[in-house]
């Protein structure tokens, strides 16, 4: 089982769409976790943390669930410019505190 | 603040070649990463610094690829000889801590393109 796991997709959805994607970990340890998005042929830039508690920031909700290991991503009211890849991170507790990248989930809004 | 700097941006070479990419990290980040990424992959991690020293290299493919962080700034990595698979983007990475939530900022980039 890959440590970091997510549907590649493409999610292809409408403006003004609910999406949400998921990610499962594989690491019980885990303890810090990120989404990141990657525009198209761009470097990864951090959207948000991932709190135990939930966060939300604006149209973006991401939720933590520690008991099924994974996290997810709540996207509400979808803009063309939310089109990206969407990079799930996951960082250990201890050891060498190694930030773990899934493979992205594709992310099409389309008019 | 200046960015993570990243040089070559753009590298095409034939296999058995050999190829350096340079980073500059941001200014007071202890730690340094650099990740391969292929064509519809993540990143995928080949080594860490904390300062000058390793943190973890486990899945630098060692006999041919070698990285440095001499004064814990700058970072190199060289791979030598190149194979076709290692076509990808070369991103490197820095964070103000290793520990905790620490956020990786990153460089735009080497896409290496081997023949």
């Amino acid at each position: 089982r890959k440590e970091v796991e997510q549907d590649p997709g493409p999610f292809n959805v409408p403006e003004g769409a609910t999406v949400a994607f998921n990610c499962t970990y594989s690491n019980s340890a885990s303890q810090s976790f990120f989404w990141y998005r990657q525009d198209c042929r761009k470097e990864p830039k951090l959207l948000m943390s991932v709190y135990s508690s939930g966060n939300e920031d604006g149209r973006f909700t991401a939720q933590l669930n520690r008991a099924s290991q994974y996290i997810s991503l709540l996207i509400r009211d979808s803009k063309l410019s939310d089109s990206a890849t969407y990079l799930c991170v996951v960082k250990p507790s201890g050891g060498s505190y190694i930030p773990t990248f899934g493979r992205g989930t594709s992310l099409i809004v389309h008019p | 603040e200046a960015g993570v700097a990243q040089s070559p941006r753009y590298k095409i070479i034939e296999k058995r070649q050999s190829v350096a990419f340079w980073c500059n990290p941001i200014s007071g980040h202890a730690t340094l990463y650099w990740y391969q990424q292929i064509l519809g992959q993540g990143p995928k991690l080949l080594i860490q610094f904390q300062n000058n020293g390793v943190v973890d290299d486990s899945q630098l493919p060692k006999d041919r690829f070698s990285a440095e962080r001499l004064k814990g700034v700058d970072s190199t990595l060289k791979i030598q000889p190149a194979k076709l698979e290692d076509s990808a983007v070369y991103l490197c990475a820095s964070s103000r801590r290793t520990s905790g939530g620490g956020e990786l900022f990153f460089g735009e980039g080497s896409r290496l393109t081997v023949l």
